[in-house]
């Protein structure tokens, strides 16, 4: 159980265009979900909380209306890249919470390879 | 703001060597610690993680990690390390609002 599917793998677009990326929770819901970015060789940097049924809650320096999310429901959340650019090229990851609380670790997609060219 | 420090960038250890990775954090409360394997190109998963109890953890693949409040540390430790296991490991503390933050990774070469 607590299976996280993320849509596409990976993708790639012509610069100026939006993409967008999608996280299921397959057999259970999740109330919260999480969007990482993470660069190569480096480390998973949040980005933003998603609530479903409310607005996503946006780390420091994260452009809220390039970097769309959506939650709308207790088992769909995305990720939209919106005029994307080449410095927006970078590896996306969700991840839900199995239990409320994260006292228990959370799930992880495999991951979105986003190149703007 | 809870933190995680990785010391180690990169490992190389011989197959059937033991292993021992590197985890400190700074938390003010007691912290939820996590670890997470990330093959190239793939999602990260969760190999063990402590938020009470008996401070050794064990996890799958035949890792366990002790929590060491004393010293802010959460090693992630392999008696007999299979080719299989090279990857990037990371180290995440999370804290009561739910807030996960990851340390730096480190990058584990297995030698044949």
């Amino acid at each position: 159980g607590a299976v996280v599917s993320q849509h596409p793998s990976w993708v790639i677009c012509k610069s100026g265009t939006s993409v967008k990326i999608e996280c299921r929770s397959l057999d259970f819901q999740a109330t919260t979900m999480f969007w990482y970015r993470q660069f190569p060789k480096q480390s998973l940097m949040l980005m933003a909380t998603s609530n479903e049924g409310s607005k996503a809650t946006y780390e420091q320096g994260v452009e809220k209306d390039k970097f769309l999310i959506n939650h709308a429901s207790l088992t769909l959340s995305t990720l939209t890249v919106t005029s994307a650019h080449p410095e927006d090229s970078s590896f996306y990851i969700c991840s839900a919470s199995f239990e409320r609380g994260i006292r228990y670790g959370y799930t992880f997609g495999s991951g979105t390879r986003l190149t703007v060219v | 703001a809870q933190s995680v420090t990785q010391p180690d960038i990169h490992i190389t250890v011989s197959e059937g060597a033991s292993l021992e990775l590197r985890c400190n954090y700074s938390y003010g409360a007691t912290p939820y610690l996590f670890w997470y394997v990330q093959s190239p190109g793939q999602g990260l998963q969760l190999l063990l993680k402590y938020f009470s109890g008996d401070t050794l953890v064990q996890g799958i693949k035949g890792f366990e990690a002790e929590f060491k409040r004393s010293q802010s540390s959460f090693n992630l430790r392999k008696p007999s390390v299979h080719w299989s296991d090279a990857a990037e490991y990371f180290c995440a503390v999370g804290a009561e609002n739910n807030d996960m933050r990851f340390g730096a990774g480190t990058r584990l070469t297995v030698k044949p």
